[in-house]
């Protein structure tokens, strides 16, 4: 069974970094798809943030694209995020998801609540 | 860019169908049939009951059926159940400017 677990610090500063980490078991990134990132604000909807492969090609939400930063670390079977120049806006629940050859997100992680503020 | 258009809310009563649609544009749903759908309950994580346009992946009831015309997607949920009550979510390709994924605003079902 495929599971993700996204961990990192549940608060951070306005301006700081935003860190997350994914590790999957069940399944090794090696093995392909694509592995990505989304968020969602409390009682809002859904914002992709960007996804990477293996052979570390990404893409990116063209809205955040300037401030993000996603990584695949094989070895480790784990993939991470990094958020710059947070601000209160970037208050959400951070999921980590496997982007599957059906084009949709099968598997996803429980999800975790990063709070920006000072 | 954008997010996908989708109603609010929906409702219906157990037995009765309810239909959620999700309107992009020519540059996303209209040009691809990369287009899923999320059923989330409160405090989980969303759940692909759709994918490609019309497919259910395995263990989805087939209650649940996707269908598209022009820029619009739809999520039909037929014999609805009082579990079936939880947000929706479309999701679509584009790659106006870039490749990338866009979710709806999500539409909230209430089972009466």
């Amino acid at each position: 069974q495929v599971q993700l677990q996204a961990s990192g610090p549940g608060l951070v500063k306005p301006s700081e970094t935003l860190s997350l980490t994914c590790t999957v078991s069940g399944y090794s990134i090696n093995n392909g798809y694509y592995w990505g990132w989304i968020r969602q604000p409390p009682g809002k909807g859904l914002e992709w943030i960007a996804n990477v492969f293996r052979s570390g090609n990404t893409y990116f939400n063209p809205s955040l694209k300037s401030r993000v930063t996603i990584s695949v670390d094989t070895s480790k079977n784990q993939f991470s995020l990094r958020l710059r120049s947070v601000t209160a806006a970037d208050t959400a629940v951070y999921y980590c998801a496997r982007e599957n050859g059906d084009n949709a997100f099968d598997y996803w992680g429980q999800g975790t609540l990063v709070t920006v503020a000072s | 860019q954008s997010a996908l258009t989708q109603p609010r809310s929906v409702s219906g009563s157990p037995g009765q169908s309810v239909t959620i649609s999700c309107t992009g544009t020519s540059s996303d749903v209209g040009l691809y049939n990369y287009v899923s759908w999320y059923q989330q309950h409160p405090g989980k994580a969303p759940k692909v009951i759709i994918h490609d346009v019309t497919e259910r992946p395995s263990g989805v009831p087939d209650r649940f059926s996707g269908s598209k015309s022009g820029n619009t997607a739809s999520l039909t949920i037929s014999g609805l159940q009082t579990e079936d009550e939880a947000d929706y979510f479309c999701c679509s390709y584009a790659d106006r400017y870039t490749p990338h994924w866009m979710f709806g605003g999500g539409t909230k079902l209430t089972v009466l």
